[in-house]
């Protein structure tokens, strides 16, 4: 599976777009992206996924580049419930495990 | 449905104690894993499972083992508990994968251990 690389922490004010970076320079042609989150004290959650489009659901948008080689997760009104590690996961579908990152840290402010 | 619960929520053990954590989930859903999660880090599997009587090593295998003897329970076993087995662990399950590439785990709210 493709390796990602984002941020380690990123700051968002209450109300505002929160856009998590992801790079996958190395994905290949059959590989998704998925976005996942974590709650502190909780257990991860999916937000979303895509291969190729970009890709909205009632939690956020999925934008991926011509290239595919990166994404961005965009959070269009972050409120102080959405301050999570975000997790930015490329595997082939199908395949049977995931392989999470450290994240990136969210923190949204009032 | 509950989804996916995880027995105990939080434990302690002495070195060299043994213990089981259940995962139960009651979606029908094929697969099941564990993950240990540590201070700072990311999710790490342990054990999986594609169906009812079958597991599979993950990541990092030592020193658990697992069953899964019943489609909707999957179980964490350690035999000898370690220090560094002090983690936080996670249960999810999932549906056979699907068209359109919908893979997605669903997750129980984790169980504290520490090993003294």
């Amino acid at each position: 599976d493709a390796k990602t690389t984002q941020p380690p922490s990123m700051d968002c004010a209450e109300g505002r777009a929160a856009n998590l970076p992801c790079n996958h320079s190395t994905i290949s042609g059959n590989e998704y992206v998925y976005w996942y989150r974590q709650i502190h004290s909780q257990g991860p959650q999916y937000i979303i996924h895509g291969l190729k489009n970009n890709e909205t659901n009632e939690m956020a948008s999925l934008i991926i580049t011509e290239d595919r080689k990166s994404s961005t997760l965009i959070l269009p009104h972050a409120t102080l419930r959405d301050t999570a590690v975000y997790y930015c996961i490329v595997l082939n579908s199908g395949y049977s495990t995931l392989t999470f990152g450290k994240g990136t840290m969210l923190l949204v402010s009032p | 449905n509950a989804g996916v619960t995880q027995t105990p929520k939080f434990r302690v053990l002495k070195t060299g104690q043994s213990m089981t954590l259940l995962c139960a989930q009651d979606m029908n859903h094929e697969y099941m894993y564990w993950y240990r999660q540590d201070p700072g880090m990311g999710l790490r599997l342990i054990h999986y499972s594609v169906g009812e009587g079958t597991t599979a090593k993950g990541e990092v295998p030592d020193g658990y083992n697992v069953s899964r003897l019943k489609k909707q329970n999957f179980l964490l076993g350690l035999e000898s508990a370690a220090p560094s087995q002090t983690s936080v662990y996670f249960c999810a399950s999932r549906p056979l994968g699907l068209a359109g590439g919908i893979d997605t785990q669903y997750f129980g709210p984790g169980t504290r251990l520490t090993v003294l």
